[in-house]
């Protein structure tokens, strides 16, 4: 059972330079989440997902697009990179009503 | 918008002793979690707390809500050193609208 996987699960982007993150889940969770992890600031929510063919914006948003076309797959997508994006990401899932999130083991993505 | 809060931001303890962090949230939720992180890792769910009063244990940590303080704590009780890691907590608010914010953090060292 693979749970969340993600991938790349690192990558070094030059400033302006463009990639997707993928995210998987196997679990047939309905809610998907895309989570940015920088130092003293906790996880800021980017994007998130409430079911295929949804996306909604976080707290964070400027500056990424995302996509769930299928409902196991979540891509975050960078246009254009900034060193501003240098973090770690975090994707997570859930299905609906009160339960837990599970996350992926995320990707250290570094903007030079 | 909803803010949430932990304190402390760091905490080192002794080994055997006991301590709380603290969870405030700044609006009304239906759902609070907590979270452990080891350094490098991914977010591993420790609690999922659904009603006032609720109180959950796990070995020497126990977690609680207050939904009418908004706040929710995490006991550790006679701490050892393989409880340092750092947990978060995450709030979800309304059902329906199933964004998770989480707070920025507790970084816990246990010294023997």
């Amino acid at each position: 059972n693979a749970g969340v996987t993600q991938t790349p699960k690192f990558r070094v982007l030059k400033t302006g330079q463009s990639m997707t993150l993928l995210c998987a889940q196997d679990m047939n969770h309905e809610y998907m989440y895309w989570y940015r992890q920088d130092p003293g600031m906790g996880l800021r929510l980017i994007h998130y997902s409430v079911g295929e063919g949804t996306t909604a914006k976080g707290e964070v948003p400027d500056g990424y697009n995302v996509s769930r076309l299928k409902k196991q797959n979540f891509l975050l997508g960078l246009e254009s990179a900034a060193p501003s994006q240098t973090s770690v990401y975090f994707c997570a899932s859930r299905s609906g009503g009160p339960t837990e999130a599970f996350f992926g083991q995320g990707t250290r993505l570094t903007v030079v | 918008e909803l803010k949430v809060e932990q304190n402390p931001l760091f905490l080192s303890m002794q080994e055997g002793k006991n301590y709380t962090i603290y969870c405030n949230y700044s609006t009304t939720s239906d759902r609070l979690y907590w979270y452990r992180q080891d350094p490098g890792k991914s977010l591993e769910s420790l609690f999922v707390l659904l009603s006032n009063g609720a109180v959950k244990q796990e070995g020497r940590l126990m977690a609680s809500l207050d939904t009418k303080a908004r706040l929710s704590t995490l006991h550790i009780t006679a701490a050892v050193h393989d409880l340092s890691a750092t947990y978060f907590c995450a709030v979800a608010v309304n059902f329906g609208n199933e964004k998770l914010t989480f707070g920025t953090g507790t970084r816990l060292t246990i010294i023997p």
